[in-house]
């Protein structure tokens, strides 16, 4: 069971709206450290797609958003399209574990 | 061009060993920690060891310690991880990173290398 928890999956039509959540505790991103996400297509290794909450590395499109309140986390993603198919994790680290931990992963379906 | 590459994987019996590297090229090495994360067959990311950029801080997961060691060699801008009394749950990809923010997070990714432990 993972320290931070994603719903197994989501799905969403091309165009659509969809948002992933992450849920932690006070010992990881509902305290003093951020959240991440990472993007992981099928039979690729994972990539950064949002790190400190709300930002975007270079390359990766505005339709990528991410936000934090509290000990909820979530990645929205806009104008869905095909090659957004892929799992999301959310990332952070644990202060009570002194680990770095992740969710147990979201896999996005485009309908 | 920042890449990184991963070797040293393959099919190991029970109780052995096996070291795996990663090479790193396009970025000042002993600039940026790096991690090691790994995946089973099917299931998700696990973090299993981190490394300070000069080496003397070395972390990892309590499902590591004890029979996993990173260390790196900043004079070939490479990163190792050697695995000993490998268990079947050991199976996985492992995925070397180059990590960085003030706490760290995992900013680039090599492609990875396939451990199967088993008899």
């Amino acid at each position: 069971q993972s320290v931070l928890t994603q719903p197994p999956s989501v799905s969403g039509a091309p165009g659509q709206r969809v948002t992933i959540s992450c849920t932690g505790t006070t010992s990881n991103f509902g305290g003093v450290y951020d959240v991440h996400w990472y993007q992981q297509l099928p039979g690729t290794a994972p990539r950064l797609l949002i790190y400190g909450n709300n930002n975007r590395p270079s390359g990766v499109p505005d339709r990528f958003s991410g936000s934090k309140s509290g000990t909820s986390a979530s990645l929205a993603i806009t104008g869905l399209q095909a090659e957004d198919e892929a799992d999301y994790y959310c990332q952070s680290y644990d202060n009570s574990l002194s680990t770095w931990v992740f969710g147990g992963g979201t896999k996005l379906t485009v309908l | 061009e920042v890449q990184l590459l991963e070797s040293g994987g393959g099919l190991v019996q029970p109780g052995g060993s096996l070291r795996l590297s990663c090479a790193a090229s396009g970025f000042t090495f002993i600039t940026y920690a790096m991690s090691w994360v790994r995946q089973a067959p099917g299931k998700g990311l696990e973090w299993v060891s981190s490394i300070s950029g000069t080496g003397v801080n070395p972390y990892y997961a309590d499902s590591v310690k004890g029979r996993f060691t990173i260390s790196r060699d900043n004079s070939r801008n490479t990163l190792y991880l050697q695995m000993t009394s490998l268990r079947a749950e050991d199976t996985a990809r492992y995925y070397c990173a180059r990590v960085t923010g003030s706490v760290w997070y995992f900013e680039i990714w090599g492609q990875g290398t396939l451990v199967t432990v088993s008899s």
